[in-house]
C-alpha cells in the first residue's frame, strides 16, 4: 500500500527566508506522480507543484522547487525568499495507478 | 470548463442520524473520485475513492459508505452518525495519473 510520511507537523520561519519541507513516500509501483499542495486558512486545495517520478530533473515553479529522490523515495519542497501568504498547511501527495494519497502535513508559519 | 460542486458548506446533525454529503464534476467524463475527511488541524484522510462507476474502494473501515450513481456524482452516506465523524469532507476529482486532483469547498460537518 502507498503510504506517505510528512515528519514536520509545524514549522516557522522569517520572511525572507529558504525553508524545506521533507517528505518520503513508499510503493511498489514504478510509474506515478508526486505533489505538494498548499492549503491556507480558507481551507481550498491549491496545487504547487507536481513532479513525475521518470524525469530525474527537478520540477521548478517560481520560488518553489522539488528534491526528488527516487531510490530513497524522497521528495521535499524548498521554498525560497518566503512571504508572509505562503502561511498555510502544506501536504505532499502521491498518485499511482488509482489512489490519491496524501501525508499528514506540515504546518508553516511565516513571521514578518 | 471543469468544475466541481460539493454540499452542503456546513452541516450539524444529532448522533444517531443519517448522512448525505453530495459532489458532482462538471465538464468532463470518468472522473476518478474521491472523498477525505480532515479532522482539525490534521492530515487529509482518504476515505473511499471510485475510478468508475461501478468501482469504489474503501480505504477505512468505519460506519461511512459512498455511492456513485452517475458517472460525475460521488454521495458519501451514513445510517447512523457517531460523534467521531465530526470533520471537514473534501471531495476531488483528477483524469488518469497525472493531473492535479480538483477539490470541491469542502463540508463542516458537527455530529453533537
Amino acid at each position: 500500500a502507498q503510504t506517505v510520511t510528512q515528519s514536520q507537523p509545524e514549522m516557522s520561519v522569517q520572511e525572507a527566508e529558504t525553508v524545506t519541507l521533507s517528505c518520503t513516500y513508499d510503493t511498489s509501483e514504478n510509474n506515478y506522480y508526486l505533489f505538494w499542495y498548499k492549503q491556507p486558512p480558507s481551507r481550498q486545495m491549491i496545487l504547487v507543484i507536481r513532479q513525475e517520478a521518470y524525469k530525474q530533473q527537478n520540477a521548478t515553479e517560481n520560488r518553489f522547487s522539488v528534491n526528488f529522490q527516487k531510490a530513497a523515495k524522497s521528495f521535499s519542497l524548498k521554498i525560497s525568499d518566503s512571504q508572509l501568504g505562503d502561511t498555510a498547511m502544506y501536504f505532499c501527495a502521491f498518485k499511482g495507478a488509482q489512489k490519491l494519497v496524501f501525508g499528514q502535513g506540515t504546518r508553516l508559519t511565516i513571521n514578518p | 470548463s471543469q468544475t466541481i460542486h460539493q454540499w452542503p458548506a456546513t452541516l450539524v446533525q444529532p448522533v444517531g442520524s443519517p448522512l448525505s454529503l453530495e459532489c458532482t464534476v462538471e465538464g468532463t467524463s470518468n472522473p476518478n473520485l474521491y472523498w477525505y475527511r480532515q479532522a482539525a488541524g490534521r492530515g487529509l484522510q482518504l476515505l473511499f475513492y471510485s475510478i468508475g462507476i461501478d468501482q469504489i474502494s474503501s480505504e477505512v473501515p468505519q460506519n461511512l459508505s459512498a455511492s456513485r450513481p452517475q458517472d460525475r456524482q460521488f454521495i458519501l452516506s451514513s445510517k447512523k452518525l457517531l460523534l467521531s465523524d465530526s470533520g471537514f469532507y473534501l471531495c476531488a476529482w483528477n483524469r488518469g495519473l497525472n493531473t492535479e486532483a480538483f477539490f470541491g469547498q469542502g463540508t463542516r460537518l458537527t455530529v453533537v
